[in-house]
Order: structure tokens, then sequence, then C-alpha cells
């Protein structure tokens, strides 16, 4: 079964410092999706980066990078610098091409608080 | 603007009624889903369409209903048979063509359900 997790409930640094928010995830299939949302306080979830199971190639988007091993079934989500425009809640999610539609599932979120 | 959008954003009911939660996107996508959050947890998918006039139950549909009459609308109604109907609902929608299950999916606001 997939299943998506994300032990870090919360995580509160200050202003400027990198943080590390993790993923990891269990799943039987050999192709699948990996994916970050960033749900902010107004509520709606963003998409942030989507990566295949066949590209182990880490991501780096301004501040943020990910870092994606499949060896250890992990997606990890770095921000750099981190502002305080970067407090939200981040889910780290799943999809599997055996699964019907577009079913992803979602791990419970990191509630990131960056404080001035 | 293409996007989701969500009413109302705060909606109070009192036991025993049913209501509606409106979601409608012109971003011209085949699929849409309803997911339920509560605090401290992912989301949790409750129905989910991939076509006009088809639509399938997700993992906890026990006390929802959906239609999806018109490609752009796919309403919601929490029944009274909800038991615990106090959450965050948040619709969804994806491109739905073909092969989708590795499609990022787009987020409305979402709607924050209140039983009183």
């Amino acid at each position: 079964a997939q299943k998506v997790t994300q032990a870090q409930t919360e995580i509160s640094v200050v202003e400027k410092e990198d943080v590390t928010l993790d993923c990891v995830y269990e799943t039987r299939d050999t192709t699948y999706y990996l994916f970050w949302y960033k749900q902010p306080p107004s509520g709606e979830l963003v998409f942030l980066i989507r990566r295949n199971s066949f590209d182990e190639q880490n991501e780096i988007s301004g501040r943020y990078s990910w870092n994606f091993q499949k060896s250890t079934s992990s997606f990890n989500f770095t921000i750099t610098a981190s502002q305080v425009v970067d407090s939200a809640v981040y889910f780290c999610a799943l999809s599997e091409a055996g699964s019907s539609a577009s079913k992803i599932i979602f791990g419970s979120g990191t509630r990131l608080s960056i404080r001035p | 603007d293409g996007g989701i959008t969500q009413s109302p954003k705060y909606l109070f009911r009192k036991e025993g009624q049913n209501v509606t939660l409106s979601c409608e996107q012109n971003l011209n996508h085949d699929a849409m889903y309803w997911y339920r959050q509560d605090p401290g947890q992912g989301l949790r998918l409750i129905y989910y369409s991939q076509i006009v006039n088809d639509f399938q139950k997700g993992d906890i549909a026990e006390g929802y209903s959906v239609s999806r009459e018109k490609k752009e609308s796919f309403p919601l109604t929490v029944t009274s048979a909800q038991k615990n109907p106090t959450a965050f609902y948040l619709c969804a929608s994806s491109i739905g063509q073909g092969a989708d299950w590795y499609n990022e999916q787009f987020f409305g606001p979402g709607t924050r359900l209140t039983v009183l």
C-alpha cells in the first residue's frame, strides 16, 4: 500500500536559516510521481514540484531545492535562507502509475514557521 | 485569470441540515476532486470525477454526495448522514486526459464548514 510520512509536525526557525522538510514514502510500484505542495494561511494548496521515479536528479529552484533518493525512499525539501513568507504548511504527496485517475496520497503535512 | 473558485468561504450548518459547497473551474480540466482536511492531518479524498456525468467514491465518501452535470462545476453536498462534518473542504482539478495519474492538481481556496 502507498503511504507518505512527514514525521516533522511543526518546525520553527529564525529568518535566514536553512530548513529541511523530510518526506518518506512507501510504494510497491516502480513507476510513480512525487509532489510537494505549499498551503499558505489563505488555505489553497500551491503546487511546487513534481518528480518521477526515474529521475533522481536533485532540483533547485531559487531558494528551494529537492533531494530525491530512491535508496531511502525519501524526497526531502530544503529552503535556503528562509523568509517569513515561507511560513506555511507543506505537503509531500505520491501518485502511483497503477492508481485509478490521478489519486494522490498526501502526507499529514509539516507546519513551517519562520520567525523574523 | 484561470483558476478554481469555491463558495462560500465560511459555512455554518445546524445539525440535521444538508449543505452544498460550490466548486467552479475555468481551466478546461476534465478531472475534479473533493478533499477533506482536518487539523493536523493530510488531505483525504471524498469524491472525484474524471469526466462529465461520471464520478467515483474516494476514501471517505460516506455522508457526502456530488454531481457533475457540467465540466466546470462539481458541487459537494454534505448530508445529515455525515457524523462529523466540521472540516476544511478543498476542491481541485487536473487535466484529466489520458493517463492523468502523473499530473499535478490545482486547488481552490477552500470552504470551512462548521456544524453548530
